[in-house]
């Protein structure tokens, strides 16, 4: 089973910061936290992963708590383009290409004009 | 950066006949791979894990006799949907681990079995 739960769904303006929450609350010490987003049932594409620092590059910024019980996903200047489901995962076991991501359910995220 | 090709991208079946999708990735190595299913509305679920020169390692519930998963090589892993019925149509992914924190998803195969 998926250890991470979001909200269904959520809108955004279009230009303003899109803020997603996620709740991993069993999180182990050596588990990743990873989001990818899927579009129009597209393959998921890859965003961003971290383990317990914040992290950021060209797509979004990921900031995970210090207890790394939950983290959020901020996508800085929203666009139409970006609506999307995105997913928060932790991946189940370990790395050296052991390890495997199971999906939840998560976030429809819809960006209005 | 690393990508991972789907083939076909959609295919109509007649039942009981049997489909066979690959996933190629185009320009590294993939020791593993992985094999996701996801029908309308819903995640995606994964099916099996496929490693190179091995047998597949297959989710709970997933039966492995249907689903026939062979990684012949580095760079090709294949799905083999036998004996196709209408509850098997699905749009099928694959993934593939990229290193050692690296995963990349091919376009997904849209299966209709008729």
């Amino acid at each position: 089973d998926a250890k991470t739960t979001q909200p269904t769904s959520m809108d955004c303006a279009e230009g303003r910061a899109a803020n997603l929450p996620c709740n991993h609350s069993t999180i182990s010490g050596n588990e990743y936290v990873y989001w990818y987003r899927q579009i129009h049932s597209q393959g998921p594409q890859y965003i961003i992963h971290g383990l317990k620092n914040n992290e950021t590059n060209e797509m979004a910024s990921l900031i995970i708590t210090e207890d790394r019980k939950s983290s959020t996903l901020i996508l800085p200047h929203a666009t139409l383009r970006d609506t999307a489901v995105y997913y928060c995962i932790v991946r189940v076991g370990g790395g050296n290409q052991g390890g495997k991501l199971i999906f939840g359910q998560g976030t429809e995220l819809s960006v209005k004009p | 950066g690393a990508v991972v090709s789907q083939h076909p991208s959609w295919v109509i079946c007649k039942s009981g006949t049997s489909v066979k999708i690959e996933c190629r990735s185009l320009d590294f190595q993939a020791t593993t791979m992985f094999w996701y299913r996801q029908f309308p509305k819903q995640s995606l679920m994964l099916m099996a894990t496929s490693n190179e020169g091995s047998k597949a390692t297959y989710e709970q519930g997933v039966e492995k006799d249907k689903f026939l998963i062979n990684h012949a090589s580095l760079t090709l892993s294949t799905l083999t949907v036998t004996s196709a019925h209408p509850e098997d149509s699905s749009f099928y992914i694959c993934s593939a681990s990229t290193g050692v924190d690296g995963y990349t998803f091919g376009s997904g195969t849209r299966l209709t079995v008729v």
